[in-house]
């Protein structure tokens, strides 16, 4: 299995422009998870996905930010406009719960590293 | 409402010897899996190990073990045997599986260093 995958690795664009992330998740997860990394806050969760239903967006900062998930392999998170304050690293994530065993599998992409200049 | 707390943000050990980074949470479900990542300095974050609140025994993951203490909500990373390798930032998350919609929240974190 590829993992989960994010592109692009690292994004460098200027204040006020629109910026998208991108995340397919494992196949066969039905959970999809985006994360905010900063030194000052932490991992901050964004926004979380079941069945590529929305299921909490409280961690969403602000309308400038938003996410979708038009099918289970693939998810969006967009900025616009964005500022320099979203520099971070943005972390997509998946993940599977067997029921049977009450054993979870959870796994990260490798991150897209935004600077906004 | 979910919390989970780590009060260590820095550990050394040395190497080969065995480290215990500390864990607290609080939770108003009843059913809730706890994790633990490893993050190094190349940014990645590395799962590695879970435990469910109704399992009774703690989690093993090779030189990985979770040592549940579901009276006093704790959910500590014992590494073994530590290498130099293991330097790198910790974390503890915690899902609800009940009322907190499964939300997944982690810890600030802790570093590890460990030395020759």
């Amino acid at each position: 299995d590829a993992g989960v995958i994010q592109s692009p690795r690292h994004e460098v664009t200027e204040m006020g422009q629109e910026v998208t992330l991108r995340c397919k998740p494992i196949s066969g997860h039905d959970y999809l998870f985006w994360y905010r990394q900063t030194m000052m806050r932490g991992l901050e969760l964004l926004i979380y996905f079941n069945n590529n239903v929305p299921i909490d967006d409280s961690g969403m900062p602000e309308d400038r930010f938003s996410a979708k998930m038009p099918n289970a392999s693939f998810s969006t998170l967009k900025i616009q406009p964005s500022e320099p304050r979203d520099s971070a690293v943005y972390f997509c994530a998946s993940s599977s719960r067997d029921s049977s065993s009450d054993n979870e599998k959870l796994f990260f992409g490798s991150g897209t590293q935004l600077s906004v200049l | 409402a979910q919390k989970i707390t780590q009060t260590q943000p820095g550990m050394f050990v040395q190497e080969k010897e065995a480290v215990t980074l500390d864990c607290t949470y609080d939770t108003s479900d009843q059913s809730y899996g706890l994790f633990w990542y490893k993050q190094p300095s190349s940014g990645e974050m590395i799962f590695l190990i879970y435990q469910g609140s109704y399992d009774e025994q703690n989690a093993t993951e090779g030189r990985y073990s979770l040592n549940f203490q579901k009276a006093r909500k704790s959910a500590n990373l014992v590494i073994s045997a530590s290498q130099l390798g293991d330097s790198a930032m910790y974390f503890c998350a915690m899902r609800g599986y009940l009322y907190n919609t499964d939300k997944l929240i982690f810890g600030t974190g802790t570093r590890l260093q460990v030395f020759p």
